[in-house]
């Protein structure tokens, strides 16, 4: 059984700048979370895709937004890169909207902004 | 904004002792209380997990215990290793949105030899 597994692992930015990262979702699960976790802090809820759909999303700007393929894997994009954007981005996965149920993550992206 | 609180925010405890771990959350329309564990550089690891129709949750050296009236849950290591040196973390679903985990601050432990 594969995990869920994040591209790319670390990532330089400038500000303006926009980027795109990658998660493929544990065999079997259909739902993907992101989540942001700044250095010292716990994860924080950004959007839910299930089904392809977005399912959920916490208190992010619309310059956050995603997308999840038919084989369940997502994209998350963020654009016009901020300096508050530096974080450690980690998906989720999930079955049937996470409602209940175990998430499992990824090792996460590390997003620095200079 | 729902928030889940966490104490203490560090913990020291001899090779051997007791690590224990307190968390409130606030209501909540699901029922799924799971803790993790993060390495750094790494994910945070689902580590054990409790629906609270039922007090306590033991899974080899780790137990949860659970007071729904109270909406407080604990975390307790037996037999600390060095090994459980990590940060901990609690999380508890949101109230309207139950695939939406809301977590606390985390808790760093250190287990000396």
């Amino acid at each position: 059984e594969t995990g869920v597994t994040q591209s790319p692992t670390h990532l330089i930015k400038t500000r303006g700048q926009q980027v795109t990262l990658r998660c493929s979702s544990q065999s079997g699960h259909n739902t993907v979370s992101w989540y942001q976790q700044a250095l010292g802090q716990g994860p924080q809820f950004i959007f839910q895709y299930y089904r392809e759909e977005e399912n959920g999303r916490g208190n992010f700007p619309p310059r956050f937004s995603g997308l999840q393929f038919p084989n369940y894997s997502s994209e998350l994009n963020v654009n016009a890169l901020e300096l508050d954007d530096s974080a450690l981005y980690l998906c989720a996965s999930s079955l049937e909207g996470g409602h209940n149920q175990p998430q499992h993550f990824g090792d996460g992206t590390r997003l620095s902004i200079l | 904004q729902q928030q889940v609180k966490q104490s203490p925010q560090s913990l020291i405890v001899q090779k051997g002792g007791i690590s224990i771990i307190n968390c409130a959350y606030e209501n909540t329309a699901f029922d799924y209380f799971p803790w993790y564990q993060q390495f750094p550089g790494k994910g945070p690891a689902l580590l054990i997990a409790i629906r609270p129709d039922v007090s306590e949750k033991k899974e080899g050296r780790f137990t949860i215990s659970f007071n729904k009236s109270a909406k407080q849950f604990s975390l307790h290591i037996m037999d600390s290793q060095p090994g459980d040196s990590a940060t901990y973390f609690c999380a508890a679903p949101d109230y309207n949105q139950g695939g939406k985990l809301i977590f606390g601050q985390g808790t760093e432990l250190s287990v000396k030899p």
